[in-house]
């Protein structure tokens, strides 16, 4: 079945630093691909997503492009906050249902 | 406009007990999600109702669990009896249209002891 892997955290990187978070998928078809964050205390939210290959989805100064030829999705920020401190999934659907990596922590320290 | 909120935040409950969690999608928002995260591992999908019909239900566990949407409004799903491998963070999203983006809710956390 669909699937997704990405890196495993948790990260911890000094603020301005340069973020990525890998991420790889396995699908039989041409799914939808999404980052989704959660903040401390909250639901997840969309970060950023791409629907087709080589769509670049990009907010807040994130960006991730969507790789056919790899199989990836990485995000990558190129100056971290503190605010940014969160946990980071990768998903893809195929449809409506997500499929979730399992999350990777970042730690930004001032 | 009121995001998704789920109730209760956090759930103790013994081996063998009932419990029952709740959301509440935001309104107008036909479509309905359950996805549990147990530790250490992906969150899943468990079920999408569109309205009150359980339109996908493939990623619920065992018939310990049951979901209901009645009035396709606010969604129920209870754990009947709970075990210990139930415990995790159960989350309910909603959605406009079903390849619409998802809004989450921020999960109840549910430890069976």
């Amino acid at each position: 079945g669909d699937s997704v892997t990405q890196m495993e955290g948790p990260v911890t990187l000094s603020e301005e630093a340069f973020l990525t978070i890998n991420c790889t998928y396995t699908a039989t078809g041409y799914p939808s691909l999404f980052w989704y964050v959660q903040y401390p205390g909250e639901g997840l939210q969309l970060l950023l997503k791409a629907t087709k290959a080589d769509d670049k989805g990009s907010n807040k100064g994130f960006e991730a492009t969507y790789r056919k030829e790899t199989t990836s999705f990485h995000l990558e920020k190129g100056s971290v906050q503190v605010s940014d401190s969160a946990v980071y999934f990768c998903a893809l659907t195929p449809g409506y249902a997500l499929n979730f990596g399992k999350g990777t922590s970042l730690l930004v320290t001032p | 406009e009121a995001g998704v909120t789920q109730f209760p935040s956090h759930s103790v409950i013994e081996k063998g007990q009932t419990v029952t969690l709740r959301c509440d999608p935001i309104s107008g928002h036909d479509n309905l999600y359950w996805y549990r995260r147990v530790m250490g591992k992906e969150i899943k999908f468990l079920l999408h109702f569109v309205k009150e019909s359980k339109q996908d239900e493939s990623g619920m566990p065992n018939n310990r669990f049951l979901a209901e949407r009645t009035g396709g409004t606010y969604s129920t799903l209870k754990v009947q009896p709970a075990e210990l491998e139930d415990s995790g963070v159960y989350f309910c999203a909603s959605s406009r249209f079903d390849t619409g983006e998802q809004y989450f809710g921020p999960g109840t956390r549910l430890t069976v002891t």
